[in-house]
């Protein structure tokens, strides 16, 4: 079947620090792949997304590959702020059959200290 | 900009009540989902609807149907609420497409005593 597993949090970096969230996937054919982030008291929200092998999403400074190879897509950030704090989920969108399903993994929290 | 609007932030209710969350967006999407969401198991979709009437279940249907009268919104019923079912629920809406970004409402906090 499809899934998502992430790296367990929480994740604890000080400002500046590097930032590397893992994402790997199982599913059929070649799915889509996003990363939503939930900020405290919100709801989720795009961060980035790529649709095919190799294609690198970014948005806000953050990044993900999508690597066939691996199975992989991997959120990271070259220097991370306080107000990157939140939970981010890993999340695909199965090819095979295309019911618009979206699967996300387990969330990981992210904590900055100044 | 996008909205999906989910009618109550918070709910209390008893045991063996019917519960009813609502979920409407301006999109003109597709498709929606209700997912919930606890602490270590992420979102976990409970179902979902692709057009008006039509739906198909998530991977935790159990305890739960869905209506969907309308394309604009899609409303989650808990036919006899348990305090298993304890949670937020995330409504989200997108268009169809592989590459299809969904928007999400900002959770209804449902407690069950």
């Amino acid at each position: 079947g499809n899934s998502v597993t992430q790296m367990e949090g929480p994740v604890t970096l000080s400002e500046e620090a590097f930032l590397t969230i893992n994402c790997t996937y199982t599913a059929t054919g070649y799915p889509s792949l996003f990363w939503y982030v939930q900020y405290p008291g919100e709801g989720l929200q795009l961060l980035l997304k790529a649709t095919k092998a190799d294609d690198k999403g970014s948005n806000k400074g953050f990044e993900a590959t999508y690597r066939k190879e691996t199975t992989s897509f991997h959120l990271e950030k070259g220097s991370v702020q306080v107000s990157d704090s939140a939970v981010y989920f890993c999340a695909l969108r199965p090819l095979a059959g295309n019911t618009g399903k979206l699967i996300f993994g387990q969330g990981t929290t992210l904590q900055v200290k100044p | 900009d996008v909205k999906v609007t989910q009618s109550s932030r918070y709910l209390v209710k008893r045991t063996g009540e019917k519960v009813f969350l609502e979920c409407v967006q301006d999109m003109d999407h597709e498709n929606m989902f209700w997912y919930r969401q606890d602490p270590g198991l992420g979102l976990r979709l409970i179902y979902f609807s692709y057009d008006v009437k039509m739906k198909e279940k998530g991977d935790i249907p159990e305890g739960y149907s869905v209506s969907r009268e309308k394309k604009e919104r899609f409303s989650l019923i808990l036919e006899s609420a348990s305090t298993n079912q304890t949670s937020m629920y995330l409504c989200a809406s997108s268009f169809w497409g592989d590459a299809a970004e969904a928007f999400f409402g900002q959770g209804t906090r449902l407690t069950v005593v």
